[in-house]
């Protein structure tokens, strides 16, 4: 069935060092790709998003890449700020059902000054 | 534009009493779901609507749960009567129609029950 598989955490990090927060899915097709951020007490914001292979999401200096090759769609920020704190959700797109979305179970940022 | 909207954001109540959350979507979705996160989890789907119809809730637990969405806008969820296990942040999303994979999630209620 599909799934969606992303690094566990806390990931810990001081502030300016490079990020990469891993996610790989398990899919029939190609479903459309995304990252969501949640804020310390706040809701689930969409971050960016990929539709088709090779496309990049970009948004707030974050990215990822589509890769069919290996069915992955990893996060990235050159340089992170205190403020990038959050928890990190990785989900897909279900290509057999009523857009409902898979999800990862989540990646804790934490960003030291 | 006004996001979703949910109350109340903090709820604790005690194993077998009830309770009931409720969600304002952004205005013209027609789409409502409702997720359960436990914490270190990503969101579970419990049911999700289109307009005032039931699309999914293969994921609900009907013996205790239910959900509306009366005239197709707001909508309330209901756990009675709760369990430990539904300790839980009860997240309500919308989508349009035109843009129906993208999710707007409001603040989430956290019920905690004892």
């Amino acid at each position: 069935g599909n799934s969606v598989t992303q690094m566990e955490g806390p990931v810990t990090l001081s502030e300016e060092a490079f990020l990469t927060i891993n996610c790989t899915y398990t899919a029939t097709g190609y479903p459309s790709l995304f990252w969501y951020v949640q804020y310390p007490g706040e809701g689930l914001q969409l971050l960016l998003k990929a539709t088709k292979a090779d496309d990049k999401g970009s948004n707030k200096g974050f990215e990822a890449t589509y890769r069919k090759e290996t069915t992955s769609f990893h996060l990235e920020k050159g340089s992170v700020q205190v403020s990038d704190s959050a928890v990190y959700f990785c989900a897909a797109k279900k290509t057999d059902s009523n857009y409902q979305l898979i999800w990862g179970a989540g990646t804790k940022l934490i960003i030291k000054p | 534009e006004a996001g979703v909207a949910q109350s109340p954001r903090y709820k604790i109540i005690e194993k077998r009493q009830s309770v009931a959350f409720w969600c304002n979507p952004i205005s013209g979705h027609a789409t409502l779901y409702w997720y359960q996160q436990i914490l270190g989890q990503g969101p579970k789907l419990l049911i999700q609507f289109q307009n005032n119809g039931v699309v999914d809730d293969s994921q609900l637990p009907k013996d205790r749960f239910s959900a509306e969405r009366l005239k197709g806008v707001d909508s309330t969820l209901k756990i009675q009567p709760a369990k430990l296990e539904d300790s839980a942040v009860y997240l309500c999303a919308s989508s349009s129609d035109s843009a129906s994979y993208e999710q707007y999630f409001g603040p989430g209620t956290r019920l905690t029950v004892t």
